[in-house]
C-alpha cells in the first residue's frame, strides 16, 4: 500500500538531547498529522497541521508542515526517558478539492530509544 | 470525554473462521476508519464510514467488510481467516471542524490466527 517515507527508522540518543524526524511524499497532503505509539496501544496524536509553511508546538514537540506540502518534519527537544516510543507521520490525501476523506496514509515510523 | 474504544482487545482465532470486532467512536465524532497494522506492513488503512456509509476503501481483499450504525459505533468483520490477518486492528474516529481535522485511535484489537 502506499507510505510516506520516513526518516530515521531508529534513534537511539541520550536523554537530553534534540530529535529531529522527517516525512516525505511525491502526493500532495492537506493535514500532517503526528502520532507517538507506546506498545501494544494505538497510536496517540501529537501535533496536527493544516497549512503549508505552518509551525506548531505542543511543549517540548515542535512540527512544521512543509512549503511543497509534501513534507513534514517533528523535533523533541531536550528528550526524556518517557519520549521512548515509535512516532508516525500521516498526510491526510487531498483528493478532487475536498479534504473529507478520514483515510490517513501513514510514514513506516522512527522508533526512538533514550539513554538515561 | 472518553476516548475511542474497541472490544475485544486480544483475539485468537483459527484459519478459516471469521471475527467480527467492534468500535465505539468519541461521542459526537460521525466518522470511523479502520486500519491493520503489521511489523511488515505498517499500518495501512481498511475503510471509513460516515453516517452509515462506506466513504473509503482501501486495497484489501473482500473478505474484509464493515458497517456503522446509527449511533456511529462500527463493526468490522474478517471472513475466512488466513495466518497473514494476523495483526493489530486499530479504528479512528475523526471529527472535522472548518480546517481542522483530527483523527484519534482506539487501543487496538489484536487479533492472532492458528
Amino acid at each position: 500500500g502506499q507510505q510516506l517515507n520516513q526518516s530515521p527508522q531508529s534513534m537511539f540518543i541520550q536523554e537530553g538531547e534534540d530529535v529531529s524526524m522527517n516525512c516525505t511524499s511525491s502526493s500532495i497532503f492537506n493535514t500532517w498529522l503526528w502520532y507517538k505509539q507506546d506498545p501494544g496501544e494505538g497510536p496517540v496524536l501529537l501535533i496536527a497541521l493544516y497549512k503549508a509553511g505552518e509551525l506548531t508546538s505542543n511543549g517540548r514537540l515542535t512540527a512544521q508542515f512543509g512549503i511543497t506540502r509534501k513534507d513534514s518534519f517533528l523535533n523533541i527537544s531536550a528528550s526524556i526517558p518517557s519520549d521512548v516510543g515509535i512516532y508516525f507521520c500521516a498526510g491526510q490525501l487531498f483528493q478532487d478539492g475536498s479534504s473529507n476523506t478520514g483515510k490517513l496514509i501513514f510514514g513506516q515510523g522512527t522508533t526512538l530509544q533514550v539513554k538515561p | 470525554k472518553a476516548g475511542v474504544t474497541q472490544t475485544p482487545r486480544y483475539l485468537i482465532k483459527t484459519r478459516g473462521q471469521q471475527v467480527t470486532l467492534s468500535c465505539s467512536p468519541i461521542s459526537g465524532h460521525r466518522s470511523v476508519s479502520w486500519y491493520q497494522q503489521t511489523p511488515g506492513q505498517g499500518l495501512q488503512f481498511l475503510f471509513e464510514y460516515f453516517s452509515e456509509t462506506q466513504r473509503n476503501k482501501g486495497n484489501f481483499p473482500g473478505r474484509f467488510s464493515g458497517r456503522q450504525f446509527s449511533n456511529s459505533r462500527s463493526e468490522m468483520n474478517v471472513s475466512t481467516l488466513e495466518l497473514g490477518d494476523s495483526a493489530l486492528y486499530l479504528c479512528a474516529s475523526s471529527l472535522r471542524t472548518g480546517v481542522s481535522y483530527e483523527q484519534y485511535f482506539g487501543p487496538g484489537t489484536r487479533l492472532t490466527v492458528t
